[in-house]
């Protein structure tokens, strides 16, 4: 069993929907990191969080300690939000290391 | 330019020959990492490196050498290059913990290697 996993592995939504991708964890953790990578490869970070709940645009990101859970919610997606977004772990055993969940490739239809 | 690029973008390579990819930081970032992406599994690191001259071994290092000389570049060679080394590769880099308002990742572009 992988340290993260991510949930659904692939999701489609239609313009304007509410979308929210999943991240579990099974180690003690002292960050949380979301990414985003674009069709043409670029990895980019969205956020890092380690306690409670950020939101940048139309992006919210939360995150449940205790449950080791965390949650990326994307509001009145669209289009351009088509991409493979990544959850990522620092364990506090691994130093400035990430642990990566395999990834949530998201197809939002006009 | 500033940020953290790669090259090539994307190699061809045949099977034994040794290949290096090249990355490159302007931010001056302490820590610097590199990751294969493959299908069906998430990012892996292959080496990763604190400081100039000093580095450790990810996960998935076999068949991988690093060198860091300088703070800005962190090459990986790839010894003899395999097939099952095809892949993409990711630089990333990131500052020590307190030093800047951010302990955010940066990374760069991709290479694509296919070793046939």
């Amino acid at each position: 069993k992988n340290e993260v996993e991510q949930s659904p592995q692939n999701l489609t939504a239609q313009e304007g929907e509410f979308i929210t991708i999943n991240c579990s964890y099974s180690v003690g953790i002292s960050a949380l990191h979301w990414l985003q990578q674009h069709p043409g490869g670029g990895i980019v970070s969205l956020f890092m969080l380690s306690s409670g709940k950020k939101k940048h645009g139309r992006l919210i990101a939360t995150i449940n300690i205790q449950e080791k859970h965390s949650s990326l919610h994307i509001t009145a997606s669209h289009p351009r939000d088509s991409a493979v977004y990544i959850c990522a772990v620092r364990s506090y055993t691994s130093g400035s290391r990430l642990t990566f969940g395999e990834g949530t490739q998201l197809t939002v239809n006009p | 330019d500033a940020g953290i690029t790669q090259s090539p973008r994307y190699k061809i390579t045949e099977t034994g020959r040794q290949v290096t990819l090249m990355c490159h930081q302007t931010w001056s970032h302490s820590y610097m990492f590199w990751y294969r992406q493959d299908l069906g599994h998430g990012l892996r690191l292959i080496y990763y490196s604190a400081a100039a001259d000093i580095t450790d071994k990810g996960e998935v290092s076999d068949g991988y050498v690093v060198s860091r000389s300088k703070t800005e570049n962190f090459p990986l060679t790839l010894e003899s290059a395999t097939r099952s080394q095809t892949s993409v590769y990711f630089c990333a880099s990131k500052r020590l913990p307190g030093q800047g308002p951010s302990d955010e990742a940066f990374f760069g572009q991709g290479t694509r290697l296919t070793v046939v």
